[in-house]
């Protein structure tokens, strides 16, 4: 099925280790985005991806890194993670930039204890 | 600064009733408006946008949305909700000008009795 997948789904992690959060969509969209969702705060923009080739910090980059691998792909890498970064992740994808029409990934949990 | 606020946390509505979930947003001029729904476990799924013109807005599930400039609200209504709603809801806003960046209010949980 055409969308947006992200892996994995769950992760438990200690505090201090890293880990590379994957996503890949198959609709041939040109931006891309990491969102975190908390209790209480919605949404919130990590960094996204405009086009393939760019990328720029959201709301909450801080302790984040993003690569956009090719068109279909976008990572995001927690270099040392900290309790503060358990969160539920989602990545989405729309056609353009000025395109709003978001498809969502189904999300990865992360623990970091 | 773009903001949302949805001012209810959690609504509890019976089933058949009617509903309304309250959005309210701080922009300087007219921005994109987004409803969204979660159900547990899930991504968020698109209810319905707003763009310009006529507005009301018709979603699926039969959810609408009206947009009112004057009070800076776009508040999702649906005349008989079914068990099968209950989820968290999310209002989102985007700037036209904007990088397709959204910016999502805190989120409405809703509960249905039977």
């Amino acid at each position: 099925n055409a969308g947006v997948t992200q892996t994995p789904k769950f992760q438990v992690l200690k505090t201090g280790q890293s880990m590379t959060l994957q996503c890949a969509q198959d609709m041939n969209h040109n931006s891309m985005y990491w969102y975190r969702q908390d209790p209480g705060m919605g949404l919130r923009l990590i960094y996204y991806s405009a086009s393939e080739g760019t990328t720029d910090k959201g709301e909450v980059p801080n302790g984040y890194n993003v690569s956009r691998l090719n068109k279909r792909e976008f990572s995001l890498r927690l270099e040392s993670a900290a309790p503060s970064q358990t969160s539920v992740y989602f990545c989405a994808s729309t056609p353009s930039s000025g395109n709003y029409g978001y498809t969502f990934g189904s999300g990865t949990r992360l623990t970091v204890v | 600064a773009q903001s949302v606020t949805q001012p209810d946390i959690h609504i509890t509505v019976s089933e058949g009733a009617s509903l309304e979930l309250r959005c309210n947003y701080s922009y300087g001029a007219t921005p994109y408006l987004f409803w969204y729904v979660q159900s547990p476990g899930q991504g968020l799924q698109l209810l319905l946008k707003y763009f310009s013109g006529d507005t009301l807005v018709q979603g699926i599930k039969g959810f609408e949305a009206e947009f009112k400039r004057s009070q800076s609200s776009f508040n999702l209504r649906k005349p008989s909700v079914h068990w099968s709603d209950a989820a968290e809801y999310f209002c989102a806003v985007g700037a036209p000008e904007d990088t397709g960046k959204l910016i999502f209010g805190q989120g409405t949980t809703l509960q249905v009795k039977p």
